[in-house]
């Protein structure tokens, strides 16, 4: 079966930085997404990780060890506009993106002034 | 401009009912989806269309079926409307090949069966 795990639901601080986890088992893997989701509002891209290692982006990075079936998302910085859901997603495709993405349930974040 | 748009934003109807739901995207890509959110915000792959071919149907009723006009538009045809079958539908495309970044989501459409 497929199986993406993610806490759901962190708080932290404005101004702080927090770390979100992502643990997942598929029966394949070609890369794994974080998206972020306003409350009443489409996802939206912000990283892709298909290789071991961190990809930085600004106030945001993610992580990813292949081994260990293991990403997280770093938000730096945080803005009280960071307060959202974080979407932990696998792509298990051969080639191209026609197979869809398989989503874990999200994590919300609160943030704090 | 947006990039994938669907329509209506919100739609609500009866048991029973056969409604539709229309996407379209300007972006050129050749892959497009429909996704269903439910109430506890768990985002499920539903359908996944290539140049006109359905590439996946993850055990979908077939109450629920996509229609495709051209590459550009992906509309979701229910049938026979059930309690639930309540939740937000999402429309997205994606471009096949390297440098791929993800998947552009429309602004769903709010389904309430009453």
């Amino acid at each position: 079966g497929q199986n993406i795990d993610q806490p759901t639901e962190m708080t932290a601080t404005e101004g702080a930085i927090v770390q979100i986890n992502c643990t997942y088992q598929t029966s394949g893997f070609n890369g794994l997404f974080w998206y972020q989701q306003h409350a009443g509002e489409a996802p939206t891209f912000l990283s892709y990780n298909v290789l071991d290692g961190l990809e930085e982006k600004g106030r945001f990075s993610s992580f990813l060890s292949r081994s260990k079936g293991y990403s997280y998302l770093l938000l730096k910085e945080l803005q009280m506009k960071d307060s959202a859901s974080y979407l932990c997603a696998v792509w298990k495709g051969s080639g191209g993106g026609a197979d869809g993405l398989t989503f874990g349930k999200g994590t919300h974040l609160i943030i704090q002034p | 401009d947006t990039a994938v748009s669907q329509t209506p934003k919100y739609l609500v109807t009866q048991m029973g009912n056969d409604k539709s739901i229309k996407c379209e995207q300007n972006l050129g890509h050749d892959t497009m989806y429909w996704y269903k959110q439910d109430s506890k915000k768990f985002l499920k792959i539903m359908f996944s269309y290539n140049n006109k071919e359905l590439i996946i149907n993850e055990t979908v009723p077939n109450r629920f079926s996509p229609k495709s006009p051209d590459k550009a538009h992906l509309n979701l045809h229910i049938n026979s409307l059930e309690l639930g079958d309540s939740a937000v539908y999402f429309c997205a495309s994606s471009q096949e090949g390297t440098g791929w970044d993800g998947q552009y989501f429309g602004p769903g459409t709010r389904l309430t069966v009453l």
